[in-house]
């Protein structure tokens, strides 16, 4: 399995509160994303980023934003969680975009109240 | 913009059938295909990827699909199911312009 940790794993919060969640990985891949998993729609991609400091929207951004300081951590922030972002948060890595597979962490289930 | 169609939501089986899922993407470019398995409580896991050469694809654990790119479809095949297959099944294509787009997933249970 690579070497993907998401903290926390489980969290329950309320509704207007900031909540982040912290990707690690220690594969030194470049490309690094956040998805979301919600029954019948699959994977939906938050954000991603192509490196130190180099992040992008994906196709469900409103309402997060992410920040990277290093290679190996990706942080993403709710910051006022809604009940509508309750959901199950997947963080994945890959060495490019393209004609590369991502690898996926354990996931942080996450109950916005 | 690309779009994954997985048709079949829920199936259920018995062991020792053979299975079929279905996929199908919308862009009519190159693509790469991938097919992801998620036990009930696990991560993600690749089954199988096609990148380019022989259209049918081996995967991990006995599992195969097939990229017919004249049907826009990357159907993923078994001959015979256990009941350790019992999970969620998803279809991902990329291409060149798009990120990974992931179809809305497929829930197998197969019964003992």
């Amino acid at each position: 399995d690579a070497g993907i940790t998401q903290s926390p794993r489980h969290k329950v919060t309320e509704t207007g509160t900031p909540v982040t969640l912290r990707c690690h990985q220690t594969e030194n891949h470049r490309y690094m994303y956040w998805y979301r998993q919600d029954p019948g729609h699959g994977l939906r991609l938050i954000h991603y980023s192509y490196g130190v400091k180099d992040t992008d929207k994906g196709e469900v951004s409103d309402g997060y934003s992410v920040s990277r300081s290093k290679t190996e951590d990706f942080l993403l922030t709710l910051e006022s969680a809604t009940s509508s972002q309750t959901s199950v948060y997947f963080c994945a890595i890959s060495e490019a975009v393209y004609s590369y597979e991502q690898y996926f962490g354990p996931g942080t289930r996450l109950t916005v109240t | 913009a690309q779009s994954v169609s997985q048709h079949n939501h829920h199936v259920i089986l018995s062991e020792a059938a053979s299975l079929e899922l279905g996929c199908n993407y919308s862009y009519g470019g190159t693509v790469n295909l991938f097919w992801y398995v998620q036990y009930p409580g696990q991560h993600l896991q690749l089954l199988l990827k096609y990148f380019s050469g022989d259209p049918l694809v081996k995967g991990i654990k006995g599992f195969e699909a097939e990229f017919i790119k004249s049907k826009f479809s990357f159907n993923l095949r078994k001959p015979s199911v256990q009941w350790s297959d019992t999970a969620e099944y998803f279809c991902a294509v990329i291409n060149a312009g798009n990120m990974l787009t992931f179809g809305g997933g497929t829930r197998l249970m197969v019964k003992p």
